[in-house]
């Protein structure tokens, strides 16, 4: 069965620093990954997605993701992150041929001055 | 309207109250998806709607009630709920091959209370 470990609950970062904030997944069989964000009493906002192609993916708001297949990872990086980014962040896994996503825990990213 | 339509935004009811929980989709998907978003849990799929037939269901009590009449539109109707079904309600859609699903793009959600 397929799942998605995201290790950091949160991630503390001043503004205009880099952050990473990894994914780890666990599946036998090829999948599609996915990075939502989502911001306070709002509904999730698709960041980027890895279907197949290029490992490293690029998304909105200057967020890029890099799908690692031999350390089952998926982490989400930005080199230089805004107060504005200040949110949950959550990554997802589905499997190929089957209809739904399985999500990790989230990420609450919490930038300051 | 886009994307993904929730309504009410919040919803506050009685534990003897009924009332349902509306969702409209606007991206010609053919599948559609409720979640709870409880605080401090994971995201919980609730129903999954592909082609307007229910494919999945884990294991929600009855009080929670699905409906989807049309490709575009889910419902979820709730009646006698317990506190602990308070949560944020999100819907969501996606299209569905023979690949699997896509992304899926969500609504704002419902905040719900039960008092």
């Amino acid at each position: 069965a397929q799942s998605v470990t995201q290790l950091d609950s949160q991630v503390p970062v001043f503004e205009e620093a880099p952050v990473e904030l990894r994914c780890n997944y666990s599946s036998s069989v090829s999948v599609y990954l996915f990075w939502y964000v989502q911001y306070p009493n709002q509904g999730l906002q698709l960041l980027l997605k890895y279907l197949s192609g290029s490992t490293l993916v690029k998304g909105i708001n200057g967020f890029e993701a890099e799908f690692n297949k031999s350390q089952t990872s998926f982490h989400l990086r930005k080199p230089s992150v805004h107060i504005s980014d200040t949110a949950e962040y959550f990554c997802a896994v589905t499997e190929k041929g089957f209809q739904k996503l399985v999500f990790g825990t989230g990420t609450r990213l919490l930038v300051s001055p | 309207e886009t994307g993904v339509t929730q309504t009410p935004r919040h919803l506050v009811m009685g534990m003897t109250n009924k009332k349902s929980l509306k969702c409209e989709q606007h991206l010609g998907h053919n599948a559609m998806y409720w979640y709870k978003q409880s605080a401090k849990k994971p995201l919980e799929l609730m129903f999954v709607y592909s082609l307007e037939e229910r494919v999945e269901n884990n294991s929600v009590p009855s009080r929670f009630s699905p409906e989807c009449p049309n490709s575009s539109h889910l419902f979820l109707h709730l009646h006698t709920l317990q506190p602990e079904d308070s949560a944020l309600y999100l819907c969501a859609s996606s299209q569905v091959g023979l690949a699997g699903a896509y992304e899926q793009y969500f609504g704002p959600g419902t905040r719900l209370t039960v008092t």
